[in-house]
């Protein structure tokens, strides 16, 4: 059974600082992977979606890595702004169902 | 091009009474899925419809139901609601299911008294 893990729970940083959240999956029979973030009380807002054929993604100053092979990804923000304060979410979407499994958020809260 | 539109927005009901919600995807989706978020659980997928067809089911009880019409609109039911039931109902929608990126709505807040 897939289980997807993001850790920290809760992170708080300075502005301007880059950072690195994480997530890691136990079964690598993944078809993409996707990084959303989540306003509190709102939907979700797609960030990135990796290909399990693809390393890495990149869209402004967001960038995120995929590592089949050991079950991780990781999504780096560049000079962190506090706008950027939400819950960051991965999802998981499995070959064999289709399934989109998520894990359960990283908090993040930039310090003005 | 308008976004997924989720109605009603917040919902109160009292246990034993059944809901149904309602998804409209963007235009041109004709993949609906349908999440369950609570503080405890995190998100859990509910179901998925393609072309008025159930594509996936996560492991929700019989209470839970959905269905797609044909202009790709989705609603999900829930009979007999369990105070457990309170959580934020998220709906996203999809061109290609499984493929592309999946594009959310804003949620139905349900409380269940």
């Amino acid at each position: 059974k897939q289980e997807v893990t993001q850790i920290p729970a809760a992170l708080s940083v300075p502005e301007g600082e880059n950072l690195v959240l994480n997530c890691s999956f136990t079964d690598s029979a993944i078809y993409n992977l996707q990084w959303f973030r989540q306003d509190p009380g709102k939907g979700l807002t797609s960030l990135l979606l990796i290909q399990s054929s693809q390393r890495e993604q990149t869209s402004g100053r967001l960038n995120a890595s995929l590592d089949k092979s050991s079950g991780r990804s990781t999504l780096y923000i560049a000079a962190s702004q506090p706008g950027d304060s939400a819950t960051y979410l991965c999802a998981v979407n499995m070959n064999r169902d289709d399934k989109i499994i998520f894990g359960k958020g990283t908090r993040l809260h930039i310090l003005p | 091009k308008a976004g997924v539109t989720q109605t009603p927005r917040y919902l109160i009901k009292t246990r034993g009474q059944q809901v149904t919600l309602s998804c409209s995807p963007i235009s041109g989706h004709r993949s609906v899925s349908w999440y369950q978020q609570t503080p405890g659980q995190g998100l859990q997928f509910l179901f998925e419809y393609f072309s008025e067809t159930q594509r996936n089911k996560g492991n929700f009880p019989g209470r839970f139901s959905g269905r797609q019409f044909s202009n790709s609109r989705s609603e999900m039911n829930v009979s007999t609601l369990e105070l457990g039931d309170s959580a934020l109902y998220l709906c996203a929608s999809s061109s290609t299911p499984g493929v592309d990126t999946q594009y959310f709505g804003p949620g139905t807040r349900l409380t269940v008294l």
